[in-house]
């Protein structure tokens, strides 16, 4: 089956920096999408990979082994904005998006 | 530009009840998608659409129907609604089959049956 893991929730100080892991297994991979989602929103993207190594945009970076059918997203300089779930997505071979449970992230000042 | 925007907000039936769900894009996408979210799980596919005039099963699609009539809508009915049906309804959608394309969301529908 196909299946993606992350940390049910975590918890970080505002001005910390965090780091949310995901592990998938998956049929096929065509890419791995991180999105952010606050309470009551839709999800937003933040982030995509296919191929190894790290993606930076900001205060945000992302980073993708595929041998090891891992990733996890970096947040620095943590506002208090940034408390939201970060969901995990992988395309799989029929190019379907695969999600992730989310992890919950609250920060605290 | 709206993006995607979904009607209704809210909404609580009773079970056995009818009701359908509209999700509208102005992006010009060819692929829609209707997932469900509920607590603790990821959002689950329901079914989706690859162009007007299409529709195909997705990950739980019992209970539930589509139809893409129009590029721009995509409807998602409920027959005869249960309790296992309450949830929060999200719409998306895409350019293309890419797997860099990106889905966009729209705000969601909160389901309460009874």
């Amino acid at each position: 089956g196909q299946n993606i893991d992350q940390p049910t929730e975590m918890t970080a100080t505002e001005g910390a920096i965090v780091q949310i892991n995901c592990t998938y297994q998956t049929s096929g991979f065509n890419g791995l999408f991180w999105y952010q989602q606050h309470a009551g929103e839709a999800p937003t993207f933040l982030s995509y990979n296919v191929l190894d190594g790290l993606e930076e945009k900001g205060r945000f970076s992302s980073f993708l082994s595929r041998s090891k059918g891992y990733s996890y997203l970096l947040l620095k300089e943590l506002q208090m904005k940034d408390s939201a779930s970060y969901l995990c997505a992988v395309t799989d071979s029929n190019y379907q998006l695969i999600w992730g449970a989310g992890t919950k992230l609250i920060i605290k000042p | 530009n709206a993006g995607v925007t979904q009607t209704p907000k809210f909404r609580v039936l009773k079970t056995g009840q009818s009701m359908t769900l509209l999700c509208a894009q102005d992006m010009n996408h060819e692929y829609m998608y209707w997932y469900r979210q509920d607590p603790g799980m990821g959002l689950r596919l329901i079914h989706y659409s690859v162009g007007e005039g299409t529709t195909a099963k997705g990950e739980v699609p019992d209970g539930y129907n589509v139809s893409r009539l129009k590029k721009q809508n995509f409807l998602l009915g409920l027959e005869s609604a249960a309790p296992s049906q309450t949830s929060v309804y999200f719409c998306a959608s895409k350019s293309g089959e890419g797997g860099t394309d990106t889905q966009y969301f729209g705000p969601g529908t909160r389901l309460t049956v009874l």
